[in-house]
């Protein structure tokens, strides 16, 4: 079993709707939460890190993290195509290393 | 304000060869990683260097040496490439263990 699990998708919504992207992780021992995006042959870039449980926004971007269920979600509101890309949630544990989710690859169609 | 660079960006080899991926970032950051990201895998760590002088082996370390040239270097080595190491390679850096910067990769082909 993967210590990260993350629906590969892909999820296709249309223009202007509410994303909710996902993983579960199965070690309580994660602190830190970031969600990255990837778009096509570019490496991935931070979107957004967490510590605790509950909400951080950022624009039209929120991650919520609920410890008690081992699960993290990416909402991105007001969906645009240039927000179709891959999505990928790392955990990190220590102080040097992430645990990658394998990444949702998100169409969001005009 | 370049990043992270890796050099090349595409490159086939014949198996058994060797080859060096060469990665160099700007930005005064301590910690440095090489990772391949494979379908429907995701990234998995082959090796990192915590600090200059220091490295150390990831979740998929065989068939892959490492050098730590500076704090500014890192370079990934294939001894003998075999087609299981078709892969993209990405080299990224960081100077908080959270927001890592990524290089924009190396496409590798093993024929």
């Amino acid at each position: 079993q993967k210590e990260v699990e993350q629906d590969p998708g892909p999820l296709s919504v249309p223009e202007g709707a509410i994303v909710s992207l996902n993983c579960t992780y199965s070690n309580s021992a994660f602190q830190y939460f970031m969600w990255y995006r990837q778009y096509s042959r570019k490496g991935p870039e931070l979107l957004m890190y967490t510590y605790s449980s509950g909400n951080k926004e950022d624009g039209r971007f929120t991650a919520q993290v609920d410890k008690s269920s081992k699960y993290i979600s990416l909402f991105i509101r007001d969906s645009q195509p240039s927000d179709s890309a891959t999505y990928l949630c790392a955990l990190k544990r220590g102080n040097y290393q992430l645990i990658w989710g394998a990444g949702t690859k998100l169409i969001i169609k005009p | 304000n370049a990043g992270v660079t890796q050099t090349p960006k595409f490159q086939v080899l014949k198996t058994g060869q060797s080859m060096t991926l060469q990665c160099a970032q700007d930005m005064n950051h301590n910690s440095m990683y090489w990772y391949r990201q494979d379908p429907g895998m995701g990234l998995r760590l082959i090796y990192y260097s915590a600090s200059e002088g220091t490295t150390d082996k990831g979740e998929v370390p065989n068939g892959y040496n490492v050098s730590r040239l500076n704090k500014r270097e890192f370079s990934l080595r294939l001894e003998s490439a075999a087609p299981s190491q078709t892969s993209v390679y990405f080299c990224a850096s960081t100077i908080s263990g959270y927001g890592y910067t990524f290089g924009s990769g190396t496409r590798l082909t093993v024929v």
